[in-house]
C-alpha cells in the first residue's frame, strides 16, 4: 500500500481565516513533506518532517506553520493567507529523508486552496 | 547545482502513437537518482519510476519504457500504443546523494504536458 491521504480536497478561507490541511500515511515512512504547486508549475518544496522533527523549512512565510503529532500525521496550519497563497498542496512521504537507498516519495492527491 | 530540463512543454499525440518524453539533467554528484512522476488532471503525482545513477540498465514496465544514458545526461521516457488515459502532465525529477538543505531535495523539471487523443 502506497497510500497518502490528505483533507481536505478542496478549501475555500478568507484572508481572516484559521484553517489546517491534513496528511495521514500508514507506510511506517520516517520523512514527510508539504509542496505547494501553482497552476503549471512544478512542486515547490515547503517544508520536510525527518523523524517528526523539522528538518527543512524553505523559507516559507509564518502565515504557514507546519505540526507533525506523530509518524503518520502531518498539519499545515493557515492564518491570514494571501490570495496569491492560493494553489494545489500536496503531502508527500518517503522511507527516510536521506539520499541513500529506496527513498522515491509518494504523493497524496493534494487540497486546493482558494483565498478569497 | 542541479538543474532538470524537460524541453517540450506540450505534446499531442492521436492514440496508439508511441510518444517520447525527454529529460535531460545535470549534477556535480557522482552517485544521484532519477525519478518520473505523472500528474493526471486530478492533481495526484503518481510514482512512476526510480533510477540509480550506477544502473543504467533501460527499464519496461508494459507499454512504458525508459532510457538512461550517463554519457548524454538524459532520462527519456517511451510510452508505446499510447491511449488516452496517458493524457496526464508528466515530471522528470533528480535527487542527489547526499541529504542537507537543498541538495537532497527532489529537483523537478517544469513538466511535459500530454495530450492523446481519441
Amino acid at each position: 500500500d502506497t497510500e497518502v491521504t490528505q483533507t481536505p480536497k478542496h478549501l475555500v478561507m478568507g484572508m481572516t481565516n484559521k484553517k489546517s490541511l491534513k496528511c495521514e500515511q500508514h507506510m511506517g515512512h520516517r520523512a514527510m513533506y508539504w509542496y505547494k504547486q501553482k497552476a503549471k508549475k512544478p512542486p515547490e518544496l515547503m517544508f520536510v518532517y525527518s523523524y517528526e522533527k523539522l528538518s527543512i523549512n524553505e523559507s516559507v512565510p509564518s502565515r504557514f506553520s507546519p505540526e507533525c503529532p506523530n509518524s503518520s500525521l502531518l498539519n499545515l496550519h493557515l492564518h491570514a493567507l494571501q490570495p496569491e497563497d492560493s494553489a494545489l498542496y500536496l503531502c508527500a512521504s518517503s522511507r527516510t529523508p536521506d539520499g541513500t537507498g529506496v527513498n522515491e516519495q509518494y504523493f497524496g492527491p493534494g487540497t486546493r486552496l482558494t483565498v478569497t | 547545482a542541479q538543474k532538470v530540463t524537460q524541453a517540450q512543454t506540450e505534446i499531442s499525440v492521436v492514440e496508439k502513437e508511441d510518444v517520447t518524453l525527454d529529460c535531460v539533467y545535470e549534477t556535480r554528484d557522482t552517485t544521484y537518482y532519477l525519478f518520473w512522476y505523472k500528474q493526471p488532471p486530478s492533481g495526484e503525482l503518481v510514482f512512476l519510476i526510480r533510477r540509480n545513477s550506477f544502473d543504467e540498465q533501460n527499464e519496461i514496465s508494459g507499454r512504458y519504457s525508459w532510457n538512461f544514458q550517463k554519457s548524454t545526461s538524459s532520462f527519456n521516457f517511451t510510452i508505446t500504443a499510447s491511449q488516452v488515459v496517458d493524457s496526464a502532465v508528466y515530471f522528470c525529477a533528480l535527487r542527489g546523494r547526499n541529504y542537507g538543505g537543498s541538495q537532497g531535495n527532489l529537483i523537478f523539471g517544469k513538466g511535459t504536458k500530454l495530450s492523446v487523443k481519441p
